[in-house]
């Protein structure tokens, strides 16, 4: 099994600043089959990032991934006071199982 | 509009069994695989299960795998997953999630609200 370590564990930055978050596998991830995914309190998760790189259906474009083999990247290049939620990546190309990070808390400093 | 409508929850012991199931409209629903995902309170999201467009394909976590059996009928455009022997453990909010392709390996593009299962004496 793929396990995915995520950080840091919290993030705390102010609007309008970069988020840099990590994503490291314990062994190399397939075709680059790495998911984002953001989590706000009381909503399920929504896709954010597939393939490693490719914005999903109406994601903003301060939105980026990055990455490949182990090593994974979420960045949002200016953060919006909705963008403050809890992000978990995930991995698909080891089936079965699809294995979740533990997630990074972003939060407003 | 894709949506996806969990049901089937609630409080049960330890021992009992539930079945969930999701419900599917806004999209062919035979065209894609289809996951259960949960999350315990206060947790992380876990996979739970899997199956590919055509049941062709099936997975499951190593901490449910014998216990859980998940299954789908593509003419009434549902999922379900049928939860024995449940566990304190398992009591989280279960996810139905869409795959964004037909088979195992996908991520998933569309989540439902989730329904609570709780299991507690």
């Amino acid at each position: 099994e793929i396990v995915l370590t995520q950080s840091p564990g919290t993030l705390s930055l102010s609007p309008g600043e970069r988020a840099t978050l990590s994503c490291r596998a314990s062994q190399s991830v397939s075709s680059s089959y790495l998911a984002w995914y953001q989590q706000k309190p009381g909503q399920a998760p929504r896709l954010l990032i597939y393939g490693a790189s490719s914005r999903a259906t109406g994601i903003p474009d301060r939105f980026s991934g990055s990455g490949s083999g182990t090593d994974f990247t979420l960045t949002i290049s200016r953060l919006e006071p909705e963008d403050f939620a809890v992000y978990y990546c995930q991995q698909y190309g080891s089936s079965p199982p699809n294995t979740f990070g533990q997630g990074t808390k972003l939060e407003i400093k | 509009e894709v949506q996806l409508v969990e049901s089937g929850g609630g409080l049960v012991q330890p021992g009992r069994s539930l079945r969930l199931s999701c419900a599917a409209s806004g999209f062919t629903f035979d065209d894609y695989a289809m996951h259960w995902v949960r999350q315990a309170p206060g947790k992380g999201l876990e996979w739970v299960s899997g199956i590919s467009w055509n049941s062709g394909s099936i997975g499951y976590a190593d901490s449910v795998k014998g216990r859980f059996t998940i299954s789908r009928d593509n003419a009434k455009n549902s999922l379900y997953l049928q939860m024995n022997s449940l566990r304190a453990e398992d009591t989280a909010l279960y996810y139905c999630a869409k795959g964004d392709a037909p088979l195992l390996i996908s991520g998933y593009d569309y989540w439902g609200q989730g329904t609570l299962v709780t299991v507690s004496s």
